[in-house]
């Protein structure tokens, strides 16, 4: 079993509406949790990082961390079509000692205008 | 802001050939990490390097090597090329037990 889990879709919602990706993590010691979002070919982009129990807000984006379930996630509201694209989840496992990071496989989303 | 450079961008190698890619982290970055990525898979953490001393190893062949030198930047040598070493390599940066942000990535074609 991968020590982080995503669903990998494919994901598809319509233009405005709410987009919800998951993640679980196998290490109760893990203290970091990140949200990367990836255009096909191109590099990981930092979306959101959360560390503790709860909701973060930034603009559209929204993660919630839950530790006792091992779980994140991140909510996308009014989404647009350039939000289509992998959401990585990525986790360090070491519990914060050195920040190696595990990434799941990643959810892809499409937006349909 | 200035970010992670990468170079070079893509690399195109024969199979048993030697390959070198460099990272130039985010000015006042003093940690730097390698991922691989291979078609349609998720980053694999390679190495990683805080001030010049290896932090970190992942799933690292041992025909890879890495540094990190005074001036922060890393370089990734890969020797005896294979088909399947072909794959986006990344660099990210961060400070101590920071946030990490990737560069472009290297793409590799082995031939």
């Amino acid at each position: 079993q991968k020590e982080v889990e995503q669903n990998s879709g494919p994901l598809s919602v319509p233009e405005g509406a709410i987009a919800s990706l998951n993640c679980t993590y196998s290490d109760r010691v893990s203290q970091s949790f990140f949200w990367y979002r990836q255009y096909s070919g191109k590099s990981p982009e930092l979306i959101m990082s959360i560390y503790s129990n709860g909701d973060k807000e930034d603009g559209r984006f929204t993660a919630q961390l839950n530790k006792a379930s091992q779980y994140v996630s991140l909510l996308i509201r009014d989404s647009q079509p350039s939000d289509s694209a992998t959401y990585l989840c990525a986790v360090d496992l070491s519990g914060g000692s050195n920040y190696k990071l595990t990434f799941g496989k990643g959810t892809l989303l499409t937006v349909n205008p | 802001a200035a970010g992670v450079i990468q170079s070079p961008r893509h690399l195109i190698k024969e199979k048993r050939e030697t390959a070198t890619l460099k990272c130039y982290p985010i000015p006042r970055h003093d940690t730097v990490y390698w991922y691989q990525q291979g078609p349609g898979q998720d980053p694999q953490f390679l190495i990683s390097f805080y001030e010049k001393m290896q932090s970190d190893k992942g799933s690292i062949p041992d025909r890879f090597s890495a540094q990190q030198f005074s001036d922060y930047h890393s370089e990734l040598n890969m020797s005896s090329l294979e088909l399947g070493d072909s794959a986006l390599y990344f660099c990210a940066s961060s400070s101590p037990r920071g946030t990490q942000y990737f560069g472009p990535g290297t793409r590799l074609t082995v031939t």
